[in-house]
């Protein structure tokens, strides 16, 4: 079974803050993707990032930053100096590799930055 | 630029009467998704078409019907549609996956569908 827990529903930071979204995931595959996307008020989702199963090297970009642990499973996301820009939802996703172009969705967690 | 686009933003139907929402692409994928989206909850995936092959999801009702006339456009309809579908109907697509994955999805905007 293929699941994406996002445990946190709301933040509220104030501006300049770091902020750390967390994503459990659950899956049989031994190849798979991970994936974050943020969603403004406006309602487009906008791709951020793809994780691959075999690579654990963690990423940053920019005031973004993803730790992707394998062995707990987690991909959590951390903003830097958070902006008023930043308040979205953030979608954490799971894809399989033997699932095709399947997504699997956690229930999403609501950022607001506070200026 | 290379995109999703969706057309109309915002829609609104009547109980029951049959409603088309569409959804084009510039970026030449070939899987193109539909989900919908009800408030504060994440997206659900209603079906996909991996270049002509149709792929419904078991749990997404009859209701719902899907088009892939080209590559480029892909439509949504909704033969009756109830107060519970209102929702952000979300268009997707993809290249399909390799060796090395490559299949995040670039997303539409979104129709917001209102039924009254």
């Amino acid at each position: 079974a293929q699941k994406v827990t996002q445990a946190q529903t709301e933040i509220s930071v104030v501006e300049k803050e770091d902020v750390t979204l967390d994503c459990v995931y659950e899956t049989r595959d031994t190849t798979y993707y991970l994936f974050w996307y943020k969603q403004p008020p406006s309602g487009e989702l906008v791709f951020l990032i793809r994780r691959n199963s075999f690579d654990e090297q963690n990423e940053i970009s920019g005031r973004y930053s993803w730790n992707f642990q394998k062995s707990t499973s987690s991909f959590n996301f951390t903003i830097t100096a958070s902006q008023v820009v930043d308040s979205a939802v953030y979608f954490c996703a799971l894809s399989g590799f033997n699932t095709g172009n399947q997504f699997y969705f956690g229930t999403g967690t609501s950022l607001t930055v506070i200026p | 630029d290379a995109m999703v686009i969706q057309n109309p933003r915002y829609q609104v139907t009547q109980f029951g009467k049959p409603v088309t929402l569409s959804c084009s692409q510039t970026l030449n994928h070939n899987v193109m998704y539909w989900y919908q989206q009800k408030s504060s909850q994440a997206p659900k995936l209603l079906f996909h078409y991996y270049d002509k092959d149709f792929n419904n999801e078991a749990d997404t009702p009859d209701n719902f019907q899907s088009r892939r006339p080209n590559t480029s456009f892909c439509f949504l309809d909704i033969r009756s549609p109830g107060l519970g579908d209102a929702a952000m109907y979300l268009c997707a697509t993809s290249r399909s996956p390799g060796l090395a994955g490559y299949n995040e999805q670039f997303f539409g905007p979104g129709t917001r569908l209102t039924v009254l």
